[in-house]
């Protein structure tokens, strides 16, 4: 079945430590985000790519970082120097769009519950 | 600059009865989509409907129905017959040039039976 994979589901971190999300998909997407949500927020935007070898910063991209190395896989990790990383990680991918620039509708992985002990 | 508000944070409705979820948007852009995304307890996002700019017709899917209104800015969202499987959280966003998603803040629907 095609769709996006994320792991672990769940991840506990102390502090100080860097941990890595993984984030899969084989739609053949082009495009692939990776959001940040906080309880009774909505979805803030860490990084984005369009393609291999390339990513650029969303709004809150401070302590993450990412690579796409591969067009099947974007992974984030969550560095030491973000302050407040406990929090639910969602990856999303999608074509680009037929509209130049606009992006298409994004498809979502089941995401990932990080806790900071 | 982009924006969209989702006014209900919460709504609670007895299983049976219609409920409408607003959705206004800001854009300056003439062309952009508007979608509905559905986010049950399990926490994946569930894309429900995409809406491009020049698209105004109102569509039916089933008990849901979407009302697009340029002249308001509304995008909003209705489910008849409620039941208690749409107990979830629905986020309306908007995408504009740029390849970003702009999400609303959510809205937590529970259906009571």
């Amino acid at each position: 079945d095609g769709g996006i994979t994320q792991s672990p589901k769940y991840l506990f971190r102390k502090e100080g430590q860097n941990v890595t999300l993984s984030c899969e998909q084989n739609l053949n997407h082009d495009a692939m985000y990776w959001y940040r949500q906080d309880p009774g927020q909505g979805l803030r935007l860490i990084y984005y790519s369009q393609i291999v070898n390339d990513f650029q910063k969303g709004d809150i991209a401070e302590g993450y970082s990412v690579s796409r190395e591969k067009k099947e896989s974007f992974p984030l990790t969550v560095t030491s120097a973000q302050k407040n990383p406990t929090a639910f990680y969602l990856c999303a991918s999608s074509i680009l769009g037929q509209v130049v620039e606009i992006a298409d509708t994004q498809y979502f992985g089941p995401g990932t519950r990080l806790t900071v002990l | 600059a982009q924006k969209v508000t989702q006014a209900q944070t919460e709504i609670s409705v007895v299983e049976k009865e219609d409920v409408t979820l607003d959705c206004v948007y800001e854009t300056r852009d003439t062309t952009y989509y508007l979608f509905w995304y559905k986010q049950p307890p399990s926490g994946e996002l569930v894309f429900l409907i995409r809406r491009n700019s020049f698209d105004e017709q109102n569509e039916i899917s089933g008990r849901y129905s979407w009302n697009f209104q340029k002249s308001t800015s509304s995008f909003n969202f209705t489910i008849t017959a409620s039941q208690v499987v749409d107990s979830a959280v629905y986020f309306c966003a908007l995408s504009v040039t740029g390849n970003q998603f702009y999400f609303g803040t959510g809205t937590s629907l529970t259906v009571i039976p």
